[in-house]
């Protein structure tokens, strides 16, 4: 089965700190997404990569960045998080070359910012 | 850019009774269009997609929709609900050219009543 892991399912964190959120995906798919999922808002893109040290903005990049130094890898970093940055945050990956393919989800980190 | 229309952020369903789950989505090439499921404390995970071909697709669990490009809709329906189908759901699109980027519904909360 297609597997992606995210490295935290529950994050408390105060403001101003540094956060890393980690996923791992390991069906060698080329696709890397961050979402961000609020109620009310439904999904919204924060950064994708489509290979290796290849990022993009999604719709809400600021406040956020990413790192992708291997290819099963993609970390979400808040360099500075803020209470608005509550949230629960969604992995997902897909292969490549295929129109229509599926993305497949890691199981959310939910974090708060005091 | 891709967007999609779900309206009613909450539905609540008697057991064995009909689930209609309304979506609109609006793209200026031929869309492809999905439907998600999100069961509480976990990821999202792939319920049925329509790509090409046939316009009325059957899922898992009993769902289907219908892709119509007359009324720019992809409606979810199951015949019969179940208390397992107590979920939230989300339709989203993406376009032929993307790398499966998908933009995403607000999504449905359905409540299903015994």
């Amino acid at each position: 089965d297609v597997k992606v892991t995210q490295s935290s399912r529950y994050l408390v964190k105060r403001t101003g700190e540094k956060v890393f959120l980690e996923c791992v995906q390991d069906m060698d798919h080329e696709n890397m997404f961050w979402y961000r999922q609020d109620p009310g808002l439904g999904l919204r893109l924060i950064y994708f990569s489509y290979d290796v040290k290849m990022k993009e903005k999604g719709d809400i990049p600021e406040g956020y960045s990413v790192s992708r130094e291997k290819k099963e890898r993609f970390s979400l970093i808040l360099e500075s998080a803020s209470t608005n940055q509550t949230s629960m945050y969604l992995c997902a990956s897909s292969a490549s070359g295929r129109v229509g393919g599926e993305l497949f989800f890691g199981e959310g980190s939910r974090l708060t910012v005091l | 850019a891709q967007s999609v229309t779900q309206l009613g952020s909450h539905v609540s369903v008697s057991e064995g009774a009909l689930v209609l789950l309304r979506c609109n989505y609006s793209s200026s090439v031929p869309p492809y269009l999905f439907w998600y499921v999100q069961y509480p404390n976990q990821g999202l995970q792939l319920l049925l997609k329509y790509t090409t071909g046939a316009t009325l697709v059957k899922g898992i669990n009993g769902f289907e929709a219908e892709f119509k490009k007359s009324e720019t809709s992809f409606h979810l329906t199951k015949p019969s609900a179940h208390m397992s189908d107590a979920a939230e759901y989300f339709c989203a699109v993406t376009d032929y050219y993307g790398n499966n980027r998908l933009a995403f519904g607000k999504g449905n909360q359905v409540v299903v009543i015994p």
